[in-house]
């Protein structure tokens, strides 16, 4: 099982400001399974990228993805007021099972 | 556009049964692998289960393996999680997820999740 570890698990940020978020895989996720997900308060999930870097339909451009083998980030080059909210990613290059990162929540500062 | 609807959660109590539906629309159905994905209160996403599009090959997380049965009515558009031997652990909202790209072999299932539906809430108590 490949597990994933997200850090920090909360980061506290101000409008505008640059946000990195980072996923480590306890082993090389292949062909850079990796994507990420937003989720507000009382909503379901949504998928931000996927492929490591590649943005999903109708995602903004300052969401952006890198990384590959074991170390990934999501970056979010201004936050805007609706993107404070919780971040997972999720690897789907090993299964079963697949498995989630235990969350980054951007708070706002 | 693509709409996912669940249904079916509850209070149930230890070592009882419940049976989740997820309807789907806005998309070819029987083309695309589905999975549940669970969230217990205050806590982060926990795969549960995926299902092929032919309905052939089915996968479980360690967890429910044995308890939880996962199935789909292409005919319908729906996909279903029979729960059964319920634990206070398995309280969580459940979501219906679609599944985006990779594939699904006879063992593994390799997918991402580009849809969600607004979830179900399941309470194992007595």
């Amino acid at each position: 099982e490949i597990v994933l570890t997200q850090s920090p698990g909360t980061v506290s940020l101000s409008p505008g400001e640059r946000a990195t978020l980072s996923c480590r895989a306890s082993q090389s996720v292949s062909s850079s399974s990796l994507a990420w997900y937003q989720q507000k308060l009382g909503q379901a999930p949504r998928l931000l990228i996927y492929g490591a870097s590649s943005r999903a339909t109708g995602i903004p451009d300052r969401f952006s993805g890198s990384g590959s083998g074991t170390d990934f980030t999501l970056t979010i080059s201004r936050l805007e007021p609706e993107d404070f909210a919780v971040y997972y990613c999720q690897q789907y290059g090993s299964s079963p099972p697949l498995t989630f990162g235990g969350g980054t929540r951007v708070e706002i500062k | 556009e693509v709409h996912l609807l669940e249904s079916g959660g509850g209070l149930v109590q230890p070592g009882g049964s419940l049976r989740l539906a997820c309807a789907a629309s806005g998309f070819t159905f029987s083309s695309y692998a589905m999975s549940w994905v669970r969230q217990a209160p205050g806590k982060g996403l926990e795969w549960v289960s995926a299902i092929s599009g032919s309905g052939g090959n089915t996968y479980y997380a360690d967890s429910v393996k044995g308890r939880f049965t996962i199935s789909r009515d292409n005919s319908k558009n729906t996909l279903y999680l029979q729960m059964n031997s319920l634990r206070a652990e398995d309280t969580a909202v459940y979501y219906c997820a679609k599944g985006m790209l990779g594939y699904c072999s006879s063992t593994s299932c390799y997918i991402s999740f580009d849809y969600w539906g607004q979830g179900t809430l399941v309470t194992v108590s007595s």
